[in-house]
């Protein structure tokens, strides 16, 4: 399973709401994940099964979707926040999305 | 709070095989409680999953690339391992270690190992 995210780069100020899309190549119900990694630094899951929040983190990162379509919001980005974000399913194997990079506009 | 170590050699020749050891503290291999994967990251690209192992010895390996892994448990040592051959330079990567409950999304996760292929 494919997955695509978009968009590759999203430039974004602190205080504003942050939209990231993935997009699976079939269904993978809810079995998507969100992670997020800063530079010199393992990935850190934020979500799994594609909308409960991992242990310990903040409330303003939230997900949605189901089947091919799924959506990782932050409402009010912090400094800390920008970062590369992966998707991952665990549908069929694994497979990662090839991230978004958000950045401080 | 189950922390992981990767180690291994920093340098691997081209047709050679790539050898990784994790160890892991916090937790016991051998309790059951997780899943223990190995993943990397290409340089500048996405995470690749490579497979995984569960304290039974049983294993599962990213289709792509299973002719040339294979993982083991030493439960004496706490420790699992990958072992990858053939590889060349495209296998240039990061290889982080990670533990999954049930196998499905990666709580926990080493500082990952730069292994560049190059003769």
């Amino acid at each position: 399973i494919v997955l695509t995210q978009s968009p590759a780069t999203l430039s974004l100020s602190p205080g504003e709401r942050a939209t990231l899309s993935c997009r699976a190549s079939q269904s993978v119900t809810n079995y998507l994940g969100w992670y997020q990694q800063k530079p010199g630094q393992a990935p850190r899951l934020l979500i799994y099964d594609a909308s409960r929040r991992a242990t310990g983190i903040p409330a303003r990162f939230s997900g949605s979707g189901s089947g091919t379509d799924f959506t990782l919001t932050i409402s009010s980005l912090e400094p800390e926040d920008f970062a590369v974000y992966f998707c991952q399913q665990r549908s069929n194997w694994r497979t990662f999305g090839q991230g978004t990079k958000l950045e401080i506009k | 709070q189950v922390q992981l170590q990767e180690s291994g050699p920093g340098l691997v020749k081209p047709s050679q095989t790539l050898s990784l050891t994790c160890t892991v503290s916090g937790s016991s291999i051998s309790s059951g409680s997780y899943y223990w994967s190995w993943i990397r990251q290409l340089p500048g690209k996405g995470l690749e999953w490579i497979g995984h192992i569960y304290h039974s010895g049983g294993s599962y390996y990213n289709p792509s690339l299973k002719s040339r892994v294979s993982m083991s448990i030493d439960t004496s040592k706490n420790q699992f391992s990958l072992s990858l051959s053939s590889v060349t330079a495209a296998d240039t990567a990061v290889y982080y270690c990670g533990a999954a409950p049930n196998a499905n999304y990666y709580d926990y996760w080493g500082q990952g190992t730069l292994v560049p292929v190059s003769s």
